[in-house]
């Protein structure tokens, strides 16, 4: 199975300033013959379900703002705000569909400072 | 509009069963492969179980492997998730989710609202 790691666990950025996530897989979660990362990034914020907000580890979801970007190719991978807004205040979660289980990493808290 | 809502949760004594359902609106049901996740209470998200659009095809986290049973009536556009000998750590929101593209299991770009289970004597 693939085991999906987050760091930090959560972090406090200022407004307009920029905050990133690391996610890492046991695993790479390349598929070598499509050049793509089975990766995506959601969004969460209390009492909601999770949104999609990139896939393929860099594409961007329809309507998701360009302040959101991934990152990253094999194991590690990136989500950054580039300007957080006060709208961005969530837990964000990677998870990886290359393989069953398709498995969610812990999640990183993103709060204001 | 694209919607999932899902129904069925409650409480549940361990080792009793419950029969979630996700019924589906403003898509073509059949085409898409869906998802169960589940989060249990301030905890994070953990995928549950995967079924391709034909409902031909499952797949389980090992956590609930020959405990729960996902299917699809293709004909209502509804899923399921069939429990049985619950577990107090199977406690959690459970969310069914749509995969985003048709065709193939991946990322999931529609989730319902959850449907809350409770396992506790």
């Amino acid at each position: 199975d693939i085991v999906m790691t987050q760091s930090p666990d959560s972090l406090a950025v200022s407004l307009g300033e920029r905050a990133s996530i690391n996610c890492k897989s046991n695993q790479s979660v390349l598929n070598s013959s499509n050049n793509k990362n089975y990766l995506a990034w959601y969004q969460q914020k209390p009492g909601q379900p999770p949104k999609l907000l990139i896939y393929w580890a860099s594409t961007r979801e329809s309507g998701v703002p360009d302040r959101f970007s991934g990152s990253g190719s094999g194991t590690d991978f990136t989500l950054t705000i580039s300007s957080l807004q006060a709208e961005d205040v969530a837990v964000y979660h990677c998870q990886q569909y290359y393989s069953t289980p398709f498995s969610f990493g812990p999640g990183t808290e993103v709060d204001m400072k | 509009e694209v919607q999932l809502l899902e129904s069925g949760g409650g409480l549940v004594q361990p080792g009793g069963s419950l029969r979630l359902s996700c019924a589906a609106s403003g898509f073509i049901f059949r085409n898409y492969a869906m998802n169960w996740v589940r989060q249990a209470p301030g905890k994070g998200l953990e995928w549950v179980s995967v079924i391709s659009d034909s409902g031909g095809t499952t797949y389980y986290a090992d956590s609930v492997k020959g405990r729960f049973s996902v299917s699809r009536d293709n004909s209502k556009n509804t899923l399921y998730l069939e429990m049985n000998s619950l577990r107090a750590e199977d406690t959690a929101l459970y969310y069914c989710a749509k995969g985003r593209i048709s065709g193939h299991y991946g990322s999931s770009n529609i989730w319902g609202q959850g449907t809350l289970v409770t396992v506790s004597s």
